[in-house]
């Protein structure tokens, strides 16, 4: 069974400190692995997508991706309110996509 | 305005009677799929389309079906619904496949007494 886990929080970080989410997944040949972001009551949106090994940088937001770990992890700097949400790590291979239960993150001023 | 509606939005209903929900995007985009979204599991595959006519199964497609007859199209029918199937579910689409992003719909909550 091919699995996508991640820890479900709650994650609390105050405002302005590094966020660090994390998600392991279990297919060694995974090709694609994104991260969404899901407010309470909202469809998830893509945050990030990183596809080959090392950093990938958008803004605040950086993705992780170690392969040989099986490892894809989230780091958000200057953490504001307005981040809190549930983040998702989805990860793709085959037409099968995955999707982790999510790490619920919560900025308190 | 790109986006992927979804109707309706939150249907209560009992077992047995068949219901449909129905998924449009307006982006042109070859890929679509269905998802259902339960505390601790997250979002699970049920079915997906790479095109129109082009179905297949995702991770739980027990008590589903689908249809892609056309391209904006790709409504959820369950033909006997089951108290097990009470959910939130969510279609997405992207422009050629999961591997890219995925745009999804606002939910559609449904409850099976």
């Amino acid at each position: 069974q091919k699995e996508v886990e991640q820890n479900s929080g709650p994650l609390s970080v105050p405002e302005g400190a590094i966020a660090s989410l994390n998600c392991t997944y279990s297919d060694r040949v995974s090709q694609s692995f994104f991260w969404y972001r899901q407010y309470s009551g909202k469809s998830p949106e893509l945050i990030m997508s990183i596809y080959s090994n090392g950093d990938k940088e958008d803004g605040r937001f950086t993705a992780q991706l170690n392969k040989a770990s099986q490892y894809v992890s989230l780091l958000i700097r200057d953490s504001q309110p307005s981040d809190s949400a549930t983040y998702l790590c989805a990860v793709y291979n085959n037409n099968d996509m995955r999707f982790g239960a999510g790490t619920r993150l919560t900025v308190k001023p | 305005e790109a986006q992927v509606t979804q109707n309706p939005r939150y249907l209560i209903t009992v077992t047995g009677k068949k219901l449909t929900v129905t998924c449009s995007q307006n982006m042109n985009h070859e890929y679509m799929s269905w998802y259902r979204q339960d505390p601790g599991l997250g979002l699970r595959q049920i079915y997906y389309s790479m095109n129109v006519e082009v179905t297949d199964k995702g991770d739980v497609p027990e008590g589903y079906k689908v249809s892609r007859k056309e391209k904006r199209n790709f409504p959820l029918i369950l033909e006997s619904p089951s108290p097990n199937q009470t959910s939130l579910y969510f279609c997405a689409s992207s422009p050629t496949g999961p591997s890219y992003e995925q745009y999804f719909g606002p939910g559609t909550r449904l409850t099976v007494t």
